[in-house]
């Protein structure tokens, strides 16, 4: 098992323009999230999906879209970056299950947007 | 608005000593509290977690003590080892799966 697996790893973005960060997971997981980090904030959640088709805002969403077509896929948009999204993105996926629902992360995309 | 704070931001231990980080919440609907560990250039991955129906848990050299009356949570890092040198993050959910997460320690273990 890869486990969570995104690409790119790094990205350097000038204002405006827009890209796709993809996320990818082989542990057959229903929940994905994508959070960002920023130096002395810990993660904020941005996005999250229950199952395919399925999508929904967390705490940070503006700015962002995403998509659920598979259980395996969840990618992330940036349309119009600004440098306020200059930070790390990590994409992670979960099952529920009766023991506690384990977030399990990927090594996360660095994001620079000038 | 952070909902979870976590404190000290950073600490320094020597070798054997032990580490001590605090969180507090607001929510009480919160019930279901994990530590992250998170090394340089990777992602965080779950250390412990505990419910709200205990006081404590203890796996191996790390301690989750929880004080629910006064809304409090904290790790304890038995015999810190440089190994253990990374952030912790402290989290909270009140439905397993959307985490509140805390800024955030970083520790360092000297040897």
């Amino acid at each position: 098992n890869a486990g969570v697996t995104q690409t790119p790893k790094f990205r350097i973005l000038k204002i405006g323009q827009s890209m796709t960060l993809q996320c990818t997971q082989d542990m057959n997981h229903n929940y994905m999230y994508w959070y960002r980090q920023d130096p002395g904030m810990g993660l904020k959640l941005i996005y999250y999906s229950v199952g395919a088709g399925i999508t929904d805002k967390g705490e940070v969403p503006n700015g962002y879209n995403v998509s659920r077509s598979t259980t395996e896929d969840f990618p992330l948009r940036l349309e119009l970056a600004a440098p306020s999204q200059t930070s790390v993105y990590f994409c992670a996926s979960s099952v529920r299950d009766n023991s506690y629902n384990e977030q399990f992360f990927g090594p996360g995309t660095r994001l620079t947007v000038l | 608005q952070q909902q979870v704070k976590q404190s000290p931001q950073s600490l320094i231990v020597q070798k054997g000593g032990i580490s001590i980080i605090n969180c507090a919440y607001e929510n009480t609907a919160f019930d279901y509290f994990p530590w992250y560990q998170q090394f340089p250039g990777k992602g965080p991955a779950l250390l412990i977690a505990i419910r709200p129906d205990v006081s404590e848990k203890k796996e191996g050299r790390f301690t989750i003590s929880f004080n629910k009356s006064a809304k409090q949570f904290s790790l304890h890092i038995m015999d810190s080892q440089p190994g253990d040198s990374a952030t912790y993050f402290c989290a909270a959910s009140m439905n397993d799966y959307k985490l509140s997460f805390g800024a955030g320690t970083t520790v360092t273990v000297r040897a």
